[in-house]
């Protein structure tokens, strides 16, 4: 097992454009979760999958952006319309189990710059 | 989850012990103590959790204060691979809306001096 992965490690856009990650969790997990970390702060949380369905979802999360993790497996996030504002690392976390005491493994982020 | 306070700070002399304080005054009894850390550049990863007893694994102990207001992570013999940003995070042992997911502070920057 080589844990989460998450692709691409970084990303450069213009402002206006559309940008998608991409990330794959530890195999057999069944939850999975999208952070986002700005500078100097802690990871803030987005939305998170159990299975294929998405269950909660951050008012971080504005109309620009959506998640998808289709048949349970990879999840991709999309961003509409980048702002300078979505600058930051977008992490990616999995966990097995039914307990909110479950560890949750990152994946290494993706940093974007928006321009 | 409760809101905990830790220094945004600390240093250590490499080989020493460390001890990285949390304040959760507001802690409720169904909460459970988190701590996970971030090294540079990479995505947080666990440490140690734990509810009322003292709790050790290879990584690290966690003790925790009588009236579970405040909780100690020990790391033994710091190493420079230690030097990261320590999070310590509350999660209701429950399971309903927003549970799941974890609320990171700002954490711990840990120096770690060789």
């Amino acid at each position: 097992d080589t844990g989460v992965s998450q692709d691409p490690r970084h990303k450069i856009t213009k402002r206006g454009q559309n940008v998608t990650f991409r990330c794959d969790p530890i195999s057999e997990h069944n939850r999975l979760y999208w952070y986002r970390q700005t500078l100097g702060q802690g990871p803030e949380f987005l939305t998170y999958f159990q299975n294929e369905a998405q269950l909660e979802k951050s008012r971080l999360l504005s109309d620009r952006f959506s998640a998808e993790r289709p048949k349970g497996s990879f999840s991709t996030l999309e961003i509409q319309r980048t702002e300078q504002g979505d600058s930051a690392m977008y992490l990616c976390a999995s966990s097995w189990g039914d307990s909110p005491q479950e560890t949750q493994y990152f994946g290494p982020g993706t940093r974007l710059l928006v321009l | 989850d409760a809101k905990t306070t830790q220094p945004n700070s600390m240093e250590s002399n490499e080989e020493e012990p460390v001890h990285l304080p949390c304040n959760h005054s507001t802690i409720s009894g169904t909460d459970y103590i988190h701590w996970y850390r971030q090294l540079p550049s990479q995505g947080p990863e666990y440490v140690i959790h734990g509810l009322t007893s003292n709790v050790n694994n290879r990584m690290a102990s966690l003790a925790i204060a009588e009236d579970r207001k405040s909780s100690t992570l020990i790391l033994h013999r710091a190493t420079l691979r230690d030097a990261a940003v320590y999070y310590c995070i509350l999660r209701d042992r429950y399971s309903g809306a927003g549970s799941y997911q974890l609320t990171f502070g700002k954490g711990t920057k840990l120096s770690v001096i060789p």
